[in-house]
């Protein structure tokens, strides 16, 4: 298994700016993803991030809105570019080890 | 289209009552098939998976969930609930080596 821990666990953002949430796996891990979920919703892949290539993102997401980066084995980070209400969601880090996703606690994002 | 179905919003049942709480999927190939759950204001929580082997597989707390190729389920089963297992739970299906796809939810309410 592995052990997710992600940073901030929440945020209450202006419109406009940006946030940078990062995601720490205990272990080394080849892939790791970014979801975002509604409370209560199901879940929405944002991006496939693997270290050493650039992410991969599915439709409707855009590198310039949501950069990430993956400096190496245990480490990601989403950023959610020029906020709008709109992005207010939870922001879920998974990390992929045994054919299995583990994920983080998620980061509460509210923007005003 | 690859798709996961939980055909249920919402389960009621009573503590010390079996728990039924049920996924259907349409995907080519064979799937993986796996089971979370998730608590109030906290990330996706790891329950159980199928990859291949035994249909009936048993994971965390007392869950367990059969296989059923023919009827394309995997069933979320327990035979004795508690309260604490109120929760949100997510069926998904990996298909495709890496895509990961979940269902809606459902959410469980066991009343004492």
């Amino acid at each position: 298994s592995a052990v997710i821990s992600q940073k901030p666990s929440r945020d209450i953002c202006q419109r406009g700016t940006s946030l940078t949430i990062q995601c720490q796996v205990d272990s080394q891990v080849t892939m790791m993803f970014w979801y975002r979920q509604q409370p209560g919703q199901s879940l929405t892949l944002i991006a496939t991030a693997n270290q050493g290539s650039e992410a991969t993102y599915e439709s409707g997401f855009v590198i310039d809105k949501f950069p990430i980066s993956r400096p190496n084995l245990t480490f990601s980070t989403l950023t959610v570019s020029n906020l709008s209400p709109e992005d207010s969601s939870i922001y879920l880090c998974s990390a992929e080890t045994g054919h299995t996703q583990y994920f983080g606690p998620g980061t509460r994002l509210t923007v005003l | 289209a690859q798709s996961v179905a939980q055909p249920e919003d919402q389960v009621n049942v009573a503590e010390g009552n079996p728990l039924t709480v049920k996924c259907t999927y349409s995907v080519s190939g064979n799937p993986y098939l796996f089971w979370y759950v998730q608590y109030p204001n906290r990330g996706l929580q790891f329950l159980l998976k199928y990859i291949t082997g035994d249909n009936l597989v048993k994971g965390s707390y007392g869950f367990e969930a059969e296989f059923n190729k023919s009827q394309t389920s995997f069933h979320l089963k327990k035979p004795s609930a508690l309260v604490s297992d109120s929760a949100l739970y997510f069926c998904a299906v990996r298909y495709n080596n890496n895509d990961m796809r979940f269902g809606a939810g459902t959410r469980l309410t066991v009343k004492p």
